[in-house]
């Protein structure tokens, strides 16, 4: 079955400093990907819809500016959250659609982002 | 998007079967209705989806009620690996854009299953 992989997993940085989380669709191409944000007791929350060779689309209330989306390619999707603060601390959550699966989509193992 | 609402818990004993309801008086008729599920410390994963009709597949059966204003999640037997929050999630596919493919979730169901 489709699977979409994410990296990394965990990650713990300083106050200040930018952190990268990938998103790979390794086995369909997904035109279309999507970041969520989750909190601790919180169900998931989309934060923006990134379309493959366009700038993404992003929801109300969340700064583009800070959380840069890179999806340059057919199965890679990029999140950036830069000048990271200790409010940015969350489960960050990708999934991809697959277009061969209208109706389906697959979802990351998610990034557990840590700012000290 | 139309509504859903779901109980926030339930419990089941091992092996038994368990029924997860879903209320969605407000659906339209392209809503698909969508159920994913989420285990700890990961991301959600698709469970099934359906729009009018039962729905069967290995990892459950979709019960819709003849209005659509609700559905059932069926697990047959439940372990503890079903243990996970469950989500009941309506899509529109009256709209086509790549957009329209997000989904927007609740609090869902939490499961917990017991030896």
């Amino acid at each position: 079955g489709a699977v979409v992989s994410q990296h990394p997993s965990r990650v713990i940085c300083k106050s200040g400093t930018s952190v990268k989380i990938e998103c790979r669709s390794l086995d369909f191409q997904a035109t279309t990907m999507f970041w969520y944000r989750q909190f601790p007791k919180q169900s998931l929350m989309l934060m923006a819809t990134s379309n493959e060779g366009s700038k993404a689309t992003y929801e109300q209330g969340v700064e583009k500016d800070k959380f840069l989306i890179n999806h340059a390619s057919l199965t890679l999707s990029t999140l950036t959250v830069t000048s990271a603060h200790p409010e940015d601390s969350s489960f960050y959550i990708c999934s991809a659609r697959d277009v061969r699966n209208n109706e389906k989509l697959f979802f990351g193992s998610g990034t557990q982002l840590s700012v000290l | 998007d139309a509504k859903t609402t779901q109980p926030n818990s339930m419990e089941s004993n091992e092996e038994e079967p368990v029924h997860l309801p879903c209320n969605h008086s407000t659906i339209s008729g392209t809503d698909y209705i969508h159920w994913y599920r989420q285990l700890p410390s990961q991301g959600p994963e698709y469970v099934i989806h359906g729009l009018t009709s039962n729905v069967n597949n290995r990892m459950a059966s979709l019960a819709i009620a003849e209005d659509r204003k609700s559905s059932t999640l069926i697990l047959h037997r439940a372990t503890l690996r079903d243990a996970a929050v469950y989500y009941c999630i309506l899509r529109d596919s009256a709209y086509s854009g790549a957009g329209s493919y997000q989904l927007t979730f609740g609090k869902g169901t939490k499961l917990s299953v017991i030896p």
